[in-house]
């Protein structure tokens, strides 16, 4: 079985750093391109960035470009998604998802993160 | 950037069919797909590359596209189908995959 599963809910302080995970399994980790969607509460869908396993190829939206950093271990199928200094309004569920290639294939459950003072 | 406009809602009855709608200039050279996103949950690829389901995805889920309009139909709704609704693209550009607003559907 195919499946996606993401490090569990976070809560931290403005300034902290953070790094979630999306362990992937049931697949060839580096065949497919993984991207991360923020979701903010009440909030549509919005595209951070996507990486190619293989070579490590990223692309990032316009809007997250500088602001985190996404990266993964093909030794154990893991994609990342990580913050150096959080800000309040990154409070949002954050997913991975893998791609097939042009459109989002499979989701992992999301991981709430929650940035407060 | 593109931009895809959905409506903010959409309603109704059980056993009748809706129709969520996703705007973009000339959307139908475009490959769209749909998602669905019950609360509480991740969403679910429903339809990819206009009109094509993807496993377990029941028949009622059907798409088109053509001229400005990419369209999600949905026949003999189930209170189940309540749920917001989002589109899909890829383009060649700095921003290659967009997502339209959401359209929430309400069951009546």
């Amino acid at each position: 079985e195919v499946q996606l599963v993401q490090s569990g809910a976070e809560v931290k302080k403005p300034g902290e750093s953070l790094k979630i995970s999306c362990k992937t399994s049931g697949y060839t980790f580096t065949n497919y391109w993984i991207a991360w969607v923020r979701q903010m509460p009440g909030k549509g869908l919005e595209w951070m960035g996507s990486m190619d396993p293989s070579d490590s190829d990223t692309r990032y939206s316009p809007s997250f470009q500088g602001q985190v950093i996404i990266s993964a271990d093909k030794s154990i199928s893991t994609a990342y998604l990580q913050w150096t200094s959080l800000k309040a309004s990154d409070t949002a569920m954050y997913y991975c998802a893998r791609l097939s290639p042009r459109y989002f294939d499979l989701w992992g459950r999301g991981t709430l993160v929650t940035v407060s003072s | 950037s593109y931009v895809l406009t959905q409506p903010p809602s959409v309603s109704v009855a059980p056993g009748q069919t809706a129709r969520i709608t996703c705007g973009g200039n000339n959307i139908g050279s475009k490959s769209v797909h749909w998602y669905q996103q019950k609360p509480g949950q991740a969403p679910l690829l429903v339809v990819y590359d206009d009109v094509a389901r993807p496993s377990g995805i029941p028949e009622r889920f059907s798409g088109s596209n053509s001229g400005s309009t990419a369209t999600l139909t949905i026949t003999r709704v189930e209170a189940g189908d309540d749920a917001d609704y989002y589109c899909q693209l890829w383009q060649n550009s700095d921003h290659p995959w967009v997502f339209g607003g959401g359209t929430k559907l309400t069951v009546l």
